[in-house]
């Protein structure tokens, strides 16, 4: 089993939807959780960072659940620009090393 | 602001040939990461620093070796490149712990014939 999964997608949306993300990750013992954002053929761009609470920035909302083991995204009234690949960040408990899941890729459509 | 800058960014090389990797950074962070991205396999850590003169393994370090004589500067070196070791490769930076958000270089495309 792979340390985080995610579904790959993708996500063909209008614009204007609410579409979520699920990602799951093995180690119960994972203490930080980060959403990455990457575009076609360019470098990951951290998105937001995911507090046990849940925070929101903007049309995006993250949650946490730790007894099911699983981080969300929520992206609200989505726009064209929001067409890209969505990295789930796991701070692995053993290591303290980022893992990556190998993302969730979103077209928003006109 | 230049953040975290790679070079080359592109480059083709044949078996055997060796190359560096060059990644700056300008935020006087103190950790440095090299990773490589596949298809479907997600970013993989291929070795790290935690501070000038020190470097660790990652998850996949073998045919590579790193070294950071200077804070700003990470330089990824394959000795005698392989057809497996064709990928894009991203350099990051963080201020302090790995638990930190990083911060990405633009990649340097890499393909060995």
């Amino acid at each position: 089993r792979k340390e985080v999964e995610q579904d790959p997608g993708p996500f063909n949306v209008p614009e204007g939807a609410t579409v979520a993300f699920n990602c799951t990750y093995s180690n119960s013992a994972s203490q930080s959780f980060f959403w990455y954002r990457q575009d076609c053929r360019k470098e990951p761009k951290l998105l937001m960072s995911v507090y046990s609470s849940g925070n929101e920035d903007g049309r995006f909302t993250a949650q946490l659940n730790r007894a099911s083991q699983y981080i969300s995204l929520l992206i609200r009234d989505s726009k064209l620009s929001d067409s890209a690949t969505y990295l789930c960040v796991v701070i692995g408990g053993a290591t303290n090393k980022l893992i990556f899941g190998t993302g969730t890729l979103l077209a928003v459509q006109p | 602001n230049a953040g975290v800058t790679q070079t080359p960014k592109f480059r083709v090389l044949k078996t055997g040939q060796s190359m560096t990797l060059l990644c700056a950074q300008d935020m006087n962070h103190e950790y440095m990461y090299w990773y490589r991205q596949d298809p479907g396999m997600g970013l993989r850590l291929i070795h790290y620093s935690v501070g000038e003169g020190t470097t660790a393994k990652g998850e996949v370090p073998d045919g590579y070796n790193v070294s950071r004589l200077k804070k700003q500067n990470f330089l990824l070196g394959l000795e005698s490149a392989a057809p497996s070791q064709t990928s894009v490769y991203f350099c990051a930076s963080s201020y302090l712990g790995s638990n930190q958000p990083q911060h990405f270089g633009d990649g340097t495309r890499l393909s060995i014939l």
